[in-house]
């Protein structure tokens, strides 16, 4: 069985700051890993995902995420927020034996201050 | 433009009675997927899709029915069964396995008065 967890609940930031949103998994199987964005009352969209090959990944909106199988993460990052980046970031795992069964994290609140 | 629509966005259920939220999607997606959020628990899968006429159980389908008979449209009925239905239900799609990635809707939230 495949797990994922997202260490902080809540991640306030100052405008124009650098951030860091933490995700660690753990899978006995090859996975392949999403980000996720959701604003109030909305649903979740796809910021970016890893799949294979680079480690680095590259999303939508300035966002990153790396792979690290030593470490079993893969932390997202965006070197400056706006005030636009306030929501709720989601981090979703699935590994690739027999149907691929998606487990998504219990989420992080970034708030970002003017 | 494609895309995935929930309705109604607020749906008030009264006790033992059962409520249907409406999915569609115009993607031409194959798997079609209902997730159940509750603050600080992330989604939980309640039944998925691959393809028409065909769904299985997710991780908390106790309560829960669904049907498949349209490839664009995967209706999700909360039963009298489900003791506790308050939550924000969110339908999503993807091409094929979820690897790809998924589409969600802009989800339904409901309530019991």
């Amino acid at each position: 069985a495949q797990s994922v967890t997202q260490l902080d609940s809540q991640v306030p930031v100052f405008e124009e700051a650098p951030v860091e949103l933490r995700c660690n998994y753990s899978s006995s199987v090859s996975v392949y890993l999403f980000w996720y964005v959701q604003y109030p009352n909305q649903g979740l969209q796809l910021l970016l995902k890893y799949l294979s090959g680079s480690t680095l990944v590259k999303g939508i909106n300035g966002f990153e995420a790396e792979f690290n199988k030593s470490q079993t993460s893969f932390h997202l990052r965006k070197p400056s927020v706006h005030i636009s980046d306030t929501a709720e970031y989601f981090c979703a795992v699935g590994d690739s034996g027999g149907y691929q069964k998606v487990t998504f994290g219990t989420g992080t609140k970034l708030q970002v201050i003017p | 433009d494609g895309g995935i629509t929930q309705s109604p966005k607020y749906l008030f259920r009264k006790e033992g009675q059962n409520v249907t939220l409406s999915c569609e999607q115009n993607l031409n997606h194959d798997a079609m997927y209902w997730y159940r959020q509750d603050p600080g628990q992330g989604l939980r899968l309640i039944y998925y899709s691959q393809i028409v006429n065909d769904f299985q159980k997710g991780d908390i389908a106790e309560g829960y029915s669904v049907s498949r008979e349209k490839k664009e449209s995967f209706p999700l009925t909360v039963t009298s069964a489900q003791k506790n239905p308050t939550a924000f239900y969110l339908c999503a799609s993807s091409p094929g396995q979820p690897s790809y990635g998924y589409t969600f809707g802009s989800g339904t939230r409901l309530t019991v008065v």
